[in-house]
């Protein structure tokens, strides 16, 4: 019962490669979401996403591209890679707060992601 | 703007006493409150959240966090600390207001280190 999950988890890149991480949930929650670790930082968010074919940018969207066709997946493209996007890159999804639900996330595993 | 503060990047603290972790947060309106705890290489895990009513909420493994709207804190305790809690720990805040969307805010995590 993994519930959500991301692949790969560890992947290693090239400068100016494109890379995608893939993220899928089995709870069919509405939100899904792309955060990125990095020391010092914490996580920030990327993207998310309300509902399929629904996206929005988060604090740091810049060189990200994300697409939602399906309720289940959340795949995170970076379409020219660089070397500050060496991060771990963690996928998570929530029920939507409408009707009572208090939007507690669920992560996924992580996806570290190392460009040289 | 939400935002929250985790003053401590580590605490150290030695097995079977008592542990605080400190969040500190700015929101307008009332808040959503989560602590979160992430083992080495894996995802972040949900460990308790409070939404309304009693200011102490207790949550997984015997953690327990106070609410102070005085003074916009949201403080994780334990009353005797094992070395398996080492972790890394992160405080997050969600208004609280209908129609909103999900997104949580993460603070930059406090490192918790229990020695035997």
């Amino acid at each position: 019962d993994a519930g959500i999950t991301q692949s790969p988890r560890y992947k290693i890149t090239e400068t100016g490669r494109q890379v995608t991480l893939m993220c899928h949930q089995t709870w069919s929650h509405s939100y899904m979401f792309w955060y990125r670790q990095d020391l010092g930082h914490g996580l920030r968010l990327i993207y998310y996403s309300a509902a399929a074919d629904i996206t929005d940018k988060g604090e740091v969207p810049d060189g990200y591209v994300v697409s939602r066709s399906k309720t289940e997946n959340f795949p995170l493209t970076l379409e020219s890679a660089t070397r500050s996007q060496t991060s771990v890159y963690f996928c998570a999804s929530s029920e939507s707060i409408r009707g009572g639900n208090t939007g507690e996330l669920f992560f996924g595993e992580g996806s570290r992601l190392t460009v040289l | 703007a939400q935002s929250v503060a985790q003053p401590e990047d580590q605490v150290n603290v030695a097995e079977g006493n008592p542990l605080t972790v400190k969040c500190t947060y700015s929101v307008s309106g009332n808040p959503y409150l989560f602590w979160y705890v992430q083992y080495p290489n894996r995802g972040l895990q949900f460990l308790l959240k409070y939404i309304t009513g009693d200011n102490l909420v207790k949550g997984s493994y015997g953690f327990e966090a106070e609410f102070n709207k005085s003074q916009t804190s949201f403080h994780l305790k334990k009353p005797s600390a094992l070395v398996s809690d080492s972790a890394l720990y992160f405080c997050a805040v969600r208004h609280h207001y209908g129609g909103a969307t999900n997104k949580l805010i993460f603070g930059t995590g406090t490192l918790l280190a229990v020695q035997p």
